[in-house]
């Protein structure tokens, strides 16, 4: 089946510096990425929705200076938390979907916990 | 407003008792609906996806129904085990393409 793969699976940063999370798609093309945030305890939601060699869409409310999104191939999107603050620790989860897989679309990767110090 | 709401929150029983998790959604368009496992600190891993032709799908222990009329899911399972301990997601797709939206989930703890 097709599989997700993000990491790193956990990072601790200093405030005021930038982490970077990879998101690639191992087994088929992901035209679309999407990625979420997650607090404790509260259902996933949605930052941006990004396709292949488009700019990222972002949800409402998201600064898009903050969160930068590049998907510039296929298989590979990554999200870049800039100038990281302690409010920005959370749980960041990617998901890929391939344009013609129609309802079986959509495929998680593992998620990553930000802690930022 | 498109939602997804679940029942309950979070639910505690026995090992090997069954268990029945509700989801209502006011999702429109509507595409289909997945319901989704996830255990902490990890990605949602997909359990079942329904269309609203679909009124049933299972998956092992896991059996999914879906009333597109009163818009409302279940998810029960049978026989449950300690390794079913985490929390599940209704997820309901829109349009073609668009992103899935997210019910808060129910947390699930599975005791011996």
């Amino acid at each position: 089946g097709a599989v997700v793969s993000q990491h790193p699976s956990w990072v601790i940063c200093k405030s005021g510096t930038s982490v970077k999370i990879e998101c690639r798609s191992l087994d088929f093309q992901a035209t679309t990425m999407f990625w979420y945030r997650q607090f404790p305890k509260q259902s996933l939601m949605l930052m941006a929705t990004s396709n292949e060699g488009s700019k990222a869409t972002y949800e409402q409310g998201v600064e898009k200076d903050k969160f930068l999104i590049n998907h510039a191939s296929l298989t590979l999107s990554t999200l870049t938390v800039t100038s990281a603050h302690p409010e920005d620790s959370s749980f960041y989860i990617c998901s890929a979907r391939e344009g013609d897989r129609g309802l079986i679309g959509y495929t998680f990767g593992s998620g990553t916990r930000l802690t930022v110090v | 407003k498109n939602q997804v709401e679940q029942s309950p929150q979070s639910l505690i029983i026995l090992e090997g008792k069954n268990c029945t998790l509700q989801c209502n959604y006011t999702v429109s368009p509507f595409s289909n609906l997945r319901w989704y496992k996830q255990d902490t600190g990890r990605g949602p891993v997909s359990l079942t996806i329904m269309t609203f032709s679909e009124n049933t799908k299972s998956n092992g222990r896991y059996t999914a129904t879906l009333d597109a009329d009163t818009k409302q899911s279940s998810l029960h399972i049978t026989a449950s085990q300690l390794s079913d301990s985490a929390s599940y997601i209704c997820v309901v797709g829109g349009q073609a393409g668009t992103a899935l939206i997210f019910g808060k989930g129910t947390t699930l703890s599975v005791s011996s």
